[in-house]
């Protein structure tokens, strides 16, 4: 049971590029949803889905895009990198209210 | 002001010494979790609780409703405790998005 996985672990951009981070879990969780975590503050909600094919928008959506067009993929997309997208970002999953929330490794991405 | 405020942000112990974290949150709630995150690891979670007391092993969890408080207890605290803690509440709008605290950064030294 591999529980949440991301990819990549590491990944280096440059301004404007464009790039995919994957999310997959083999739990048949319903709900998904991407963080984003910084130094000195608490990791805040990007996106997150309820189901396949439904999308929302968290706390700090701007710059970034998702899909989840299978109960198991949520792939997080940055459309054009910029300095201020640098960050560690987690994927988690939990299969619905009142249940213990699984995360991801974690993405280190720096945008230079 | 944050919705999760966790103290203290940092905490240093020596082996052996019990640990209290804790955590005061403003809105309400349908649950609290309290998360462990090693350095250049994942994170993974310790405890979920709605109401009363659960305890795993050395670590105990706590929470008050009525005072919107929460604490995280560790007896017999050990180096390998040495981890950031953090807490997180599912708000009872929307039950399962999170609202996350700063993190306890606790080092247990030998």
């Amino acid at each position: 049971n591999a529980g949440v996985t991301q990819t990549p672990k590491f990944q280096v951009l440059k301004t404007g590029q464009s790039m995919t981070l994957q999310c997959a879990q083999d739990m048949n969780h319903e709900y998904m949803s991407w963080y984003r975590q910084d130094p000195g503050m608490g990791l805040r909600l990007i996106h997150y889905s309820v189901g396949a094919g439904i999308t929302d928008q968290g706390e700090v959506p701007n710059g970034y895009n998702v899909s989840r067009s299978t109960t198991e993929d949520f792939p997080l997309r940055l459309l054009s990198a910029a300095p201020s997208q640098t960050s560690v970002y987690f994927c988690a999953s939990n299969p619905g209210s009142g249940n213990t929330i699984y995360f991801g490794e974690g993405s280190w991405l720096t945008v230079v | 002001k944050n919705e999760v405020e966790q103290s203290p942000q940092n905490l240093t112990a020596q082996e052996g010494e019990f640990i209290t974290i804790n955590c005061s949150y403003s809105v309400g709630i349908s649950a609290l979790h309290w998360l462990q995150q090693h350095p250049g690891g994942g994170i993974v979670s310790l405890f979920m609780l709605s109401s009363g007391k659960k305890k795993h092993g050395r670590l105990i969890a706590t929470i008050n409703i009525q005072e919107k408080h929460s604490s995280l207890h560790i007896t017999a605290s050990h180096p390998r405790d040495s981890a950031v803690y953090i807490c997180a509440v599912s708000t009872s709008g929307s039950a399962r998005q999170l609202t996350f605290g700063s993190g306890t950064q606790l080092t247990v030294l030998p």
